[in-house]
């Protein structure tokens, strides 16, 4: 079965650091992988995703995650918080072994940036 | 490109009744995914549809049923509701299956008194 872990429940950094929101999964098969943003009272936003290819992937608002496949991580990163990045972020991992699996989600990660 | 849509937004059902969401996804995509979404068990899949047949389903009991139909758009029922049914629900659409990202609606949020 697939699974995905979001070890943190919420991280918190200062505005102009660097950010990085962590994400561990376990799949049968190949992983695609992604990140979604859930802004307060609004749906989930697609951020970025990893198919195949360059292990670094490049998304919306500056985001940022790294596929390791040894240590089967896919943390999203961001080089310099702004405070409008503070929102719950979920990681999510489908696999493809015979056939689509179902996407499953991490539990969240609320990332909180101070001013 | 008009977003995901969900109808309706706010509902508010008694133990026992049924109820069901609907769904319109993007234009021109043929996927269409359900979750539930509540402060304790997070996002939890329900089911996915492509081109009117269900390809994925979730751990949730008989109870909780959908369909698509050929325009793609989705329905979702909920029988003989439980208080804990009360989530917020919500509906995602895609171009395909596998690596295609997903756009979610705004979601319904249902109460079960």
């Amino acid at each position: 079965a697939q699974s995905v872990a979001q070890p943190e429940d919420q991280v918190n950094v200062a505005e102009g650091n660097p950010l990085t929101v962590k994400c561990t999964y376990s799949v049968s098969g190949n992983p695609y992988l992604f990140w979604y943003v859930q802004y307060p009272n609004r749906g989930l936003q697609f951020l970025l995703k990893y198919i195949t290819g360059d292990n670094l992937v490049k998304g919306s608002y500056g985001f940022e995650a790294e596929f390791n496949k040894s240590q089967t991580s896919f943390h999203l990163k961001k080089p310099s918080a702004l405070v409008s990045d503070s929102a719950l972020y979920f990681c999510a991992v489908r696999a493809m072994n015979t056939g689509f699996q179902k996407l499953v989600f991490g539990t969240g990660t609320r990332l909180l940036v101070s001013p | 490109k008009a977003g995901v849509t969900q109808t309706p937004r706010y509902l508010i059902k008694t133990r026992g009744q049924q109820v069901t969401l609907s769904c319109s996804p993007i234009s021109g995509h043929r996927s269409v995914s359900w979750y539930q979404q509540t402060p304790g068990q997070g996002l939890q899949f329900l089911f996915e549809y492509f081109s009117e047949t269900q390809r994925n389903k979730g751990n949730f009991p008989g109870r909780f049923s959908g369909r698509q139909f050929s325009n793609s758009r989705s329905e979702m029922n909920v029988s003989t509701l439980e208080l804990g049914d009360s989530a917020l629900y919500l509906c995602a659409s895609s171009s395909g299956l596998g690596g295609y990202e997903q756009y979610f609606g705004p979601g319904t949020r249902l109460t079960v008194t």
